[in-house]
């Protein structure tokens, strides 16, 4: 069965320094892509990077960039140069087969504070 | 710009009381998925269609029922909500590519807030 992991409930950064949020994952399947998105307070989840288990480089989208460690099984994000406006809830999430299906699973998700 | 709606973004409803949900697409995408997400929680799918194919997931309750009439709009119907209903509920669509599905990409409607009283 598929899983994800995201040790880190909360995590703290001042502004304008770099921070890595952790997502471990489980699948058997060779074929998978990696999802991070953002959930602000105001509810909707923003699509941010996506890593697929064939990319042999790691995604970058702008500030984020995704450390895609395939024997590890890890897929941390990380933002760089972080703005008050990243404070949010991070969820980390997997599209692999299970039955057949590529229902995608989340994680429970980081919440991060960025400080000024 | 292309977008997924979801109407209203707070619902009050009363124990018991029946309610719908809304959520509609300008994507033009095969899939559209049902979330609920209680508080500090990752999102649970409900359902999902594939196109006019409907997926119940297999611990969602009866309480709750789906319909998709077209390609652009989705409704989630709670039968009789309960206390426990009370989360966010979160409408997403995907491309829906039966080439490389597991790079799907979801894109979320900014949810709907349910209230039970």
């Amino acid at each position: 069965a598929q899983k994800i992991t995201q040790t880190q409930p909360g995590m703290f950064v001042q502004e304008k320094e770099a921070v890595t949020l952790d997502c471990t994952y489980d699948t058997s399947d060779p074929s998978y892509g990696l999802f991070w998105y953002k959930q602000p307070s105001s509810g909707e989840m923003i699509f941010l990077i996506y890593q697929g288990s064939y990319d042999q480089q790691n995604a970058t989208e702008g500030r984020y960039s995704l450390n895609f460690q395939k024997a590890r099984k890890s897929a941390n994000l990380v933002i760089s140069a972080s703005q008050l406006g990243d404070s949010a809830m991070y969820f980390c999430a997997m599209r692999a087969p299970s039955g057949g299906s590529y229902i995608p699973t989340f994680g429970r998700g980081t919440s991060l504070i960025v400080h000024p | 710009d292309a977008m997924v709606i979801q109407n209203p973004r707070y619902q009050v409803t009363q124990f018991g009381k029946p309610v719908t949900l809304s959520c509609s697409q300008t994507l033009n995408h095969n899939v559209m998925y049902w979330y609920q997400q209680k508080s500090s929680q990752a999102p649970k799918l409900l359902f999902h269609y594939y196109d006019k194919d409907f997926n119940n997931e297999a611990d969602t309750p009866d309480n709750f029922q789906s319909r998709r009439p077209n390609t652009s709009f989705c409704f989630l119907d709670i039968r009789s909500p309960g206390l426990g209903d009370a989360a966010m509920y979160l409408c997403a669509t995907s491309r829906g590519n039966s080439g490389r599905i597991s790079a799907d990409t979801q894109y979320f409607g900014p949810g709907t807030r349910l209230t039970v009283l």
